[in-house]
């Protein structure tokens, strides 16, 4: 069964960092181009950023560029969001997704981030 | 513009026919994928971009496309439908994704 499991959210103080996971089982993993999408609170979703199978091709949200980190390691089958200078703003479910192109078919249940003092 | 606007908030009697639609710039160059998300859970593909429903979509679902605008349509509305949906697309550059604010359906 194809399986993705997001870890490493939780409570954070502003300008902290963490790093988020994603755990992937019952795919290739490798084959496929990854990609992290958030949710504030009652908001709709936002696209964070996306990573290819062989992490040749990195993109991000505009907005976002510089603070966060997509990253994968295939031989854990793991995809991971280093987030650093964290706002209130970033304050999400934070969710990884697979798919390429816009078209992402199974998702995660996603991680809860807060930034707050 | 790489925004994509869709209503806030559908509402459809039970059995009946509704279309959600997303619009924005970016869909003259490409198509609108669709995301169904009930209160608490992750999104779930209901429509790719090529208009394809994913194995276990019911077939009331259907998508198309055009010009600047994307639609949903659900054939026979069901209960278990009442969910928000968001579309999403390529913005204008082809490098980013871009998703609607979503529309809550009340059925």
């Amino acid at each position: 069964e194809l399986q993705l499991v997001e870890s490493g959210g939780g409570l954070v103080k502003p300008g902290g960092s963490l790093r988020l996971s994603c755990a992937a089982s019952g795919f290739t993993f490798s084959d496929y181009t990854m990609n992290w999408v958030r949710q504030a609170p009652g908001q709709g979703l936002e696209w964070v950023s996306s990573i290819s199978g062989g992490s040749d091709f990195i993109y991000y949200a505009d907005s976002l560029k510089g603070r966060f980190t997509i990253s994968r390691d295939n031989a854990k089958n793991s995809l991971y969001l280093e987030i650093n200078s964290l706002r209130d703003e970033d304050t999400a479910v934070y969710y990884c997704a697979r798919g390429s192109a816009y078209d992402y078919d199974h998702w995660g249940q996603g991680t809860l981030v807060t930034v707050s003092s | 513009s790489s925004e994509l606007t869709q209503d806030p908030a559908v509402s459809v009697a039970l059995g009946q026919t509704v279309r959600i639609t997303c619009q924005g710039d970016s869909l003259r160059s490409y198509y609108a994928s669709w995301y169904q998300q009930k209160p608490g859970q992750a999104p779930v593909l209901v429509i790719d971009h090529r208009t394809n429903r994913p194995s276990g979509i019911p077939d009331r679902f259907s998508g198309s496309n055009s010009g600047y605008t994307a639609s949903l349509t659900i054939t026979g509305a069901q209960a278990e439908d009442e969910a928000d949906y968001h579309c999403a697309s390529r913005d204008s550059s082809g490098n980013y994704v871009v998703f609607g604010g979503g529309t809550k359906l009340t059925v």
